[in-house]
């Protein structure tokens, strides 16, 4: 348990769908992040919010679009999705710098 | 960008053997991390880096700056610590990472 939580942790959506996946932080970090991992690629970076406010975003496409409500809770929200973007999706938080932490991810299929 | 490289990709020991793992990158970081990460997916942080070396109890880190590289060791080796082992660097503040392909490691009792 590392004190970052995501739901759902499974997903199949069609290509259609829109959908949203959650991530929620009980260690009181100023900053989260998604990261996506794809089969047989590196883990790659997709969103960095720093204090609620998006500090990157890493040429992902306007089909993912995300939303930091507050330091605690951060929203992938998935629409119009390709079978391409079925992955790992992980969220992470941290104070500043320091360590991240990492969530358990949601396993995303899209059909 | 960062370009971070880790070698060996697949590394197969017996227990209780010494594991060496890795890792180099190619423009100044701030830190450089090292991160398990189990069948399942969940990632754990090993350590955290930006100079020297650091232990924690039979893992090893250690980082030369200078020459942009880093090495993970695993003395004892046990099959618990099968997993992939993945390098990753950040260049400052609250930066996502940068990582590398990761080092599946199977140790066989």
């Amino acid at each position: 348990e590392t004190g970052v939580t995501q739901t759902p942790r499974h997903l199949v959506m069609g290509m259609t769908n829109k959908k949203s996946l959650k991530c929620e932080q009980h260690l009181g970090h100023n900053a989260m992040y998604w990261y996506k991992q794809s089969a047989k690629k590196p883990l790659e970076l997709m969103f960095v919010y720093n204090f609620k406010e998006q500090t990157e975003n890493n040429s992902v496409p306007s089909r993912f679009s995300p939303e930091c409500p507050n330091s605690s809770h951060l929203f992938l929200h998935l629409h119009t999705l390709q079978p391409e973007d079925s992955a790992l999706y992980l969220c992470a938080s941290s104070q500043e710098s320091d360590t991240q932490y990492f969530g358990p991810g949601t396993r995303l299929t899209v059909l | 960008k960062n370009e971070v490289e880790q070698s060996p990709q697949n590394l197969t020991a017996q227990e209780g053997e010494f594991i060496t793992i890795n890792c180099s990158y190619s423009v100044g970081i701030s830190a450089l991390h090292w991160l398990q990460q189990h069948p399942g997916g969940g990632i754990v942080s090993l350590f955290m880096l930006s100079s020297g070396k650091k232990k924690h109890g039979r893992l090893i880190a250690t980082i030369n700056i200078q020459e942009k590289h880093s090495s993970l060791h695993i003395t004892a080796s046990h099959p618990r610590d099968s997993a992939v082992y993945i390098c990753a660097v950040n260049g400052g503040g609250a930066d996502g990472l940068t990582f590398g392909k990761g080092t599946h490691l199977i140790i066989q009792p």
